[in-house]
Order: structure tokens, then C-alpha cells, then sequence
């Protein structure tokens, strides 16, 4: 197993498009979360699942962001009609129960 | 409201010689600390973790401390090689909550 994938690698879009991120944690991990990570900050908690269900929700998740995670294995993350705000690292960890998390490389978002 | 602080945004350091990164923490609630370590274009990955029932942690050269009643710890690194120039994140949590709160990050640059 390689590790936590996410792609793509960069998304550049312009403002007020949906544009949606995918993750593929490790295989059996069953601990899914996504961060973002601003310029000069540390990476910020979106949300996380357990298996296929969605258990904890930042504030810092809008109604225009959706993340679901079916079956139990990938993950996306949409993110409609985009803000230039949004612009961040979209980081997506894995792990198997609460042991240490494993973070994918990340998606890079730029919103013009 | 940053319950985790990194206060030094860089620091530099002679190659063989101790790297010492500190942290400090608002949250009383937290009793679970991670080190992770970034490279650019790459994920955070997983350093060395402490549990509030210690106050140090030792993996091979790094060694984490953990001063409850100060709310601080601390990340030593002996000695410091060029490969262990990269962004540090100090991150915390608590039982019940599977989130990570993130520091700001120190740039440790090594100096040949």
C-alpha cells in the first residue's frame, strides 16, 4: 500500500464553480478526515468519518461544502459555487481507530 | 481563539547541534501530543507522540517534553541533521474527540 492519495494534486477554477476532491485513505484504515491548511497556518479539522458515516462537522464547513465518504472507503469533498476564501490545501488523513493519522499530500485550490 | 501555539515561525540551527521547537497549549482538556514534521508539496507526517500521563517521550534522536502545569512542551532534536530541515507542527487533542488542533508551524532550517 502507497499511503493516502488524493487527486488531483492542483485545482485552479474560477469563482462560483463546484470543483470536488477525492481521497483514497489506506486500505484498511477505518478513520477518514479532511483538513485544510491555509498559507501560514497549521492544518485545520473539516470534518471525519468513521467507516461511511460522517461523525464530526467543523463550523468552519459551510453549507457549500459537502464531503461523503460511501461504502466505507474513498472520500470526496465538494465544494460549491467556490469563494475566493477557499483558496487552501485541502489535506485528507487516514487511520485505523484512534491511532496516529496518516496524511495524504494534499490538493492545492486556487480560486481566481 | 489558537488553543495551540507555535510562538517562533523559523528557527535555525548548526548541523550536530540540538534543535529545541516549543509549544504551548490553552486547553486544559487536551491530553494527547503529536509532533508532525512537513516537507514541502508533501502531507504532514508523524513524528513522536505523548501522552499527558508522561512528561517525556524518546524516539531514537527526538525526545518530546510535556509540562502539564506550564501548558508547554517541547520537541528536542539531537543532534540536528540537513534532512531535518522542514515546517513542525505541534497538534493536540483530547479523549472523546478525534480532532487535531494544529500549532502555526516552526520552519527548522539546518545548517550544514
Amino acid at each position: 500500500d502507497t499511503g493516502v492519495s488524493q487527486n488531483p494534486r492542483h485545482k485552479i477554477t474560477k469563482r462560483g464553480q463546484n470543483v470536488t476532491f477525492r481521497c483514497d485513505p489506506i486500505s484498511e484504515h477505518n478513520r477518514l478526515y479532511w483538513y485544510r491548511q491555509t498559507l501560514g497556518q497549521g492544518p485545520e479539522f473539516l470534518t471525519y468519518f468513521q467507516n461511511e458515516a460522517q461523525l464530526e462537522k467543523s463550523r468552519l464547513l459551510s453549507d457549500r461544502f459537502s464531503a461523503e465518504r460511501p461504502k466505507g472507503s474513498f472520500s470526496t469533498l465538494e465544494i460549491q459555487r467556490t469563494e475566493q476564501g477557499d483558496s487552501a490545501m485541502y489535506l485528507c488523513a487516514s487511520s485505523l481507530d484512534n491511532e496516529k493519522l496518516f496524511f495524504g499530500s494534499g490538493t492545492q485550490l486556487s480560486v481566481l | 481563539d489558537q488553543q495551540v501555539k507555535q510562538n517562533s515561525p523559523s528557527l535555525s540551527v548548526q548541523e550536530g547541534r540540538i534543535s529545541i521547537l516549543n509549544c504551548d497549549y490553552t486547553n486544559s482538556m487536551f491530553d494527547y501530543f503529536l509532533w508532525y514534521k512537513k516537507y514541502p508539496a508533501e502531507g504532514p507526517t508523524f513524528l513522536i507522540s505523548i501522552s499527558s500521563i508522561k512528561d517525556k517521550n524518546e524516539d531514537g534522536r527526538f525526545t518530546v517534553f510535556l509540562n502539564k502545569s506550564a501548558k508547554h512542551l517541547s520537541l528536542h532534536i539531537v543532534p540536528s541533521q540537513p534532512g531535518d530541515s522542514a515546517v513542525y507542527f505541534c497538534a493536540a487533542s483530547f479523549f472523546g474527540n478525534e480532532k487535531l488542533t494544529f500549532g502555526t508551524g516552526t520552519r527548522l532550517t539546518i545548517i550544514p
